[in-house]
């Protein structure tokens, strides 16, 4: 068991670029879930997969969100057309059949 | 829906000695769970311990405990024998199945040594 991994860990880009994450869960983890932390609060919810159906995103912020899990493995999170707004510490966490959460480190994004 | 209130953006204590950090929750599931998490600075989320709202026993992990008050929506974290190693934030968190944590705002734990 090797914990949830996420990459990049950080990430800079400029105003307008797409930028991409990954997150690979703990083996077996069939839900996997995204949070956005700004600095100074708690995680705010995102959007969640049951193996490779997206059960919630209406929470995502904008249409520049976007989230995949093809295969019911690994995650990635993509954000079109950064703005400076987006700069925040992206999480990712899985869960087997219960509702703990684990997570992992978090890619640390800044638009500048 | 959940909403999670974490009263104390700040708390301080002495090496070795006891602190509580409070909580308090609304949601509108009948079935959910509550979480204390750990985040050292630049470091990731830890789970510090959980608690099943239909137990009514308080859940124990070692040195830490909680004070669960379902009919008052509370869930406050009580850390014994503060250590060195417990500094960071702590969050609160709540959720009903398997949908996301609702998180509070969180409580900067320092320890004095």
């Amino acid at each position: 068991d090797t914990g949830v991994s996420q990459n990049p860990r950080h990430k800079i880009t400029k105003r307008g670029q797409n930028v991409t994450f990954r997150c690979d869960p703990i083996s077996e983890h069939n839900r996997l879930y995204w949070y956005r932390q700004t600095l100074g609060q708690g995680p705010e919810f995102l959007t969640y997969f049951q193996n490779e159906a997206q059960l919630e995103k209406s929470r995502l912020l904008s249409d520049r969100f976007s989230a995949e899990r093809p295969k019911g493995s690994f995650s990635t999170l993509e954000i079109q057309r950064t703005e400076q707004g987006d700069s925040a510490m992206y999480l990712c966490a899985s869960s087997a059949t219960t509702p703990t959460q684990y997570f992992g480190p978090g890619t640390r994004l800044l638009v500048l | 829906a959940q909403t999670v209130t974490q009263s104390q953006p700040e708390m301080s204590v002495q090496e070795a000695e006891t602190v509580t950090l409070s909580c308090t929750y609304d949601t509108s599931e009948s079935d959910y769970y509550l979480f204390w998490y750990k985040q050292p600075p630049s470091r990731q989320m830890i789970l510090v311990i959980r608690q099943e709202a239909y137990k009514q026993q308080n859940a124990t992990e070692n040195r830490f405990s909680v004070n669960f008050q379902k009919a008052a929506k509370s869930f406050s974290l009580k850390i014994s024998d503060s250590q060195l190693g417990d500094a960071a934030m702590y969050f609160c968190a709540c959720v009903g199945g398997a949908d996301g944590l609702t998180f509070g705002k969180g409580t900067h734990l320092i320890i004095q040594p």
